[in-house]
């Protein structure tokens, strides 16, 4: 158990719905981020918060947003869903902002696996 | 842009023989970090190993160990003694010293171990 816990596990949504993934980190971390891995694109990296601010943006779509609350849970909002957005959505959670290369490995939630139909 | 290849999509081992699964990156950064995971069937993503870029020696986490040949920019995962257990994808990381600590993924590897 990595300790990042995240709900739900699964969602099943029809097209053009919205959803809110929600994750909480372990203990002692400050830093989330959030993975989408679909078939096509692999592992892609979405976006980081540090201790309620945002840190970094990657490949994350205009649809999608996220937020970190003062308790440090974070969720990401999916709008106006489409087929292609099925895929299995991790969260992750280290303690530092990611400054420098140290081995502060991002532990990773079991992921909510998120169908469009 | 930072990047990883893994180039073997799928490989079979023999129970109790040990497996090397490639891993290859590129960045122009002097400070980063390898990190391999793995992924079994039930879908969540388990760390294995870690090797930072000025690490003068291999890591090694029980039956784990990366071969970092820093010159040929690349992070091998060496599994001795494969378990039926170690059936899964594995997943070669990088990650950026400046970039954040977000991690940059290679397509994966299935490994296989038969009976």
């Amino acid at each position: 158990d990595s300790g990042v816990t995240q709900t739900p596990k699964h969602l099943i949504t029809a097209t053009g719905q919205r959803v809110t993934l929600r994750c909480s980190p372990r203990s002692g971390d400050l830093s989330v981020y959030w993975y989408q891995q679909s078939l096509d694109q692999g592992l892609q990296f979405l976006i980081q918060y540090y201790n309620g601010e945002e840190r970094a943006k990657g490949n994350i779509l205009e649809r999608f947003s996220a937020q970190q609350f003062p308790d440090l849970h974070s969720e990401l909002n999916l709008s106006s869903l489409e087929l292609g957005d099925s895929a299995l959505y991790f969260c992750a959670s280290s303690v530092d902002p990611g400054q420098g290369s140290g081995n502060t490995e991002a532990f990773f939630g079991q992921g909510t696996r998120l169908t469009v139909v | 842009a930072q990047k990883i290849t893994q180039t073997q999509p799928g490989m079979f081992v023999q129970e109790k023989e040990a497996v090397t699964l490639d891993c290859t990156y590129d960045t122009s950064d002097q400070s980063y970090g390898l990190f391999w995971y793995k992924q079994p069937s039930s879908g969540e993503m388990i760390f294995l190993i870690y090797q930072g870029s000025y690490d003068e020696q291999n890591a090694t986490e029980g039956r784990y160990s990366l071969n970092f040949q820093k010159a040929r920019k690349s992070a091998n995962l060496v599994i001795s003694a494969s378990q039926l257990g170690d059936s899964a994808m594995y997943f070669c990381a990088m990650r950026v010293g400046n970039a954040g600590n977000m991690l940059t993924f290679g397509g994966g590897t299935r490994l296989m171990v038969k009976p």
